[in-house]
This record gives C-alpha cells, structure tokens and sequence, in this order.
C-alpha cells in the first residue's frame, strides 16, 4: 500500500456541485498538507495541519475547506466548484524539521 | 511575490549527457532544500535534499549545490538515462511549520 493514498484519483463534477477529496496517509506523521498544482504554476498550499485540532489556512484557501478526522486521514472540500478550481491536487505529509514532504499520487479535478 | 524562481522550464538533452537544473530564492533564513521528481500521473517524490551547512551532496547520478550567499542551488544529473525523463521541482522553505515555496517546474527531456 502506497504511504499517502488519495482518493479519487480523478473526478469530472459540475459547476456548484460540493466534492470532496479524501487522503489517508500509512507513515505516522502529525503534519499534512494540501497543495493544488496548475501548469507552470508549480504547487500552491490550500491548508495544512498539525493535529486533529488544528487547522491552517495556505495562501489560497478560498473556495475551499478542510477536515482533519484523524491523525492519518484529511479532507478537502470544494463546497461549490467552480471551473477555475480545475487542477490537479495533492496532499502531502512530513515528520517535520528538516525534512521533505511524502506525496500522494494526486486527484485530478475537472470541473465543467 | 515568487520566491522560488526555477530554470530552465524545459530542458532537452542527448542519453549520457548532463543536466543542470538552477533554483534562486529570497529569505537568506532558508536552511533546507529538498528537490522532487515528478513522473506522468505520479506525485512529486523526494530525490535530494541539502541543508544550508554544506555546500554540496550527492547521491550516485544526482548532486545538489548550494550557494547561500548568492542564494542559489542547482540540482545536476549527470550520466543521464530515459528513465530520468520527468518534471524537476526545487522548494524552499516559506517561514516555519514546513511549508514551501515550490519552483515552477522543468521539464527535463532525455533523448535515447
């Protein structure tokens, strides 16, 4: 089984439409992240968190919401997509420090 | 603004040749930096990583620099193989809780 494990791996949905995006995550860390990539745009942070309790907004959270269930397991949800929102996404985890992130394998999101 | 700026955004080269891949950030505090490959319909995954007390590491085929004064890295790939054919992300650091700043992405093309 994959370390991070993203779900679904790709998504067609409609404009207004709510969808959420599931990552679990098999390696025992507290911090995990959403990040959201776009052509020749690199990656960009959603939100992030340490614990269950806790809850960061990234530099572009608007549009979107997150829920941390567990310490392996963080939500993010569109609550109403909207075609510029398009991209694909990714969650990611790190023990913290100096250390890099473990990636998942990504949703791609379409939305019409 | 951009805080990671990464060239090239496309690089081609022959099998066995090098590549050269340069990354300049601002925040002179930056004290790590991880490199990722990026596979078709994969997540970036972690190849290398330096921290700002050295200058260089290397790891078989791929070695990263690091010049803080000029606050610059590069990742070189040396002895290049098809299989090397993939998108190159740098990072770096963007204030605390291991959050990055992520480059745009090169695309690096390896010819058999």
């Amino acid at each position: 089984d994959a370390d991070v494990t993203q779900t679904p791996r790709n998504r067609i949905t409609k404009t207004g439409k709510r969808i959420m995006l599931e990552c679990s995550q098999t390696k025992g860390h507290d911090r995990m992240y959403w990040y959201r990539q776009d052509p020749g745009l690199g990656l960009r942070l959603i939100y992030y968190s340490f614990d269950v309790k806790d809850i960061n907004k990234g530099e572009i959270s608007d549009g979107y919401s997150v829920s941390r269930q567990a310490q392996a397991k963080f939500s993010l949800s569109l609550e109403s997509a909207i075609p510029n929102q398009t991209a694909l996404y990714f969650c990611a985890t790190t023990p913290g420090g100096n250390y890099g992130y473990t990636f998942g394998s990504g949703t791609r999101l379409t939305v019409v | 603004g951009e805080n990671v700026e990464q060239h090239p955004s496309t690089l081609s080269v022959q099998e066995g040749d090098s590549a050269v891949i340069k990354c300049t950030y601002s925040d002179s505090a930056s004290n790590y930096f991880p490199w990722y490959k990026q596979e078709l319909g994969k997540g970036p995954q972690l190849i290398i990583d330096i921290r700002s007390n050295v200058g260089e590491k290397k790891d078989q085929r791929i070695a990263v620099t690091l010049n803080k004064t000029a606050k610059h890295f590069s990742l070189h790939i040396t002895e290049t193989q098809p299989e090397d054919s993939a998108v190159y992300f740098c990072a770096a650091p963007r204030g605390n809780f291991n959050k990055f700043y992520f480059g745009s992405g090169t695309k690096l093309n390896v010819k058999p």
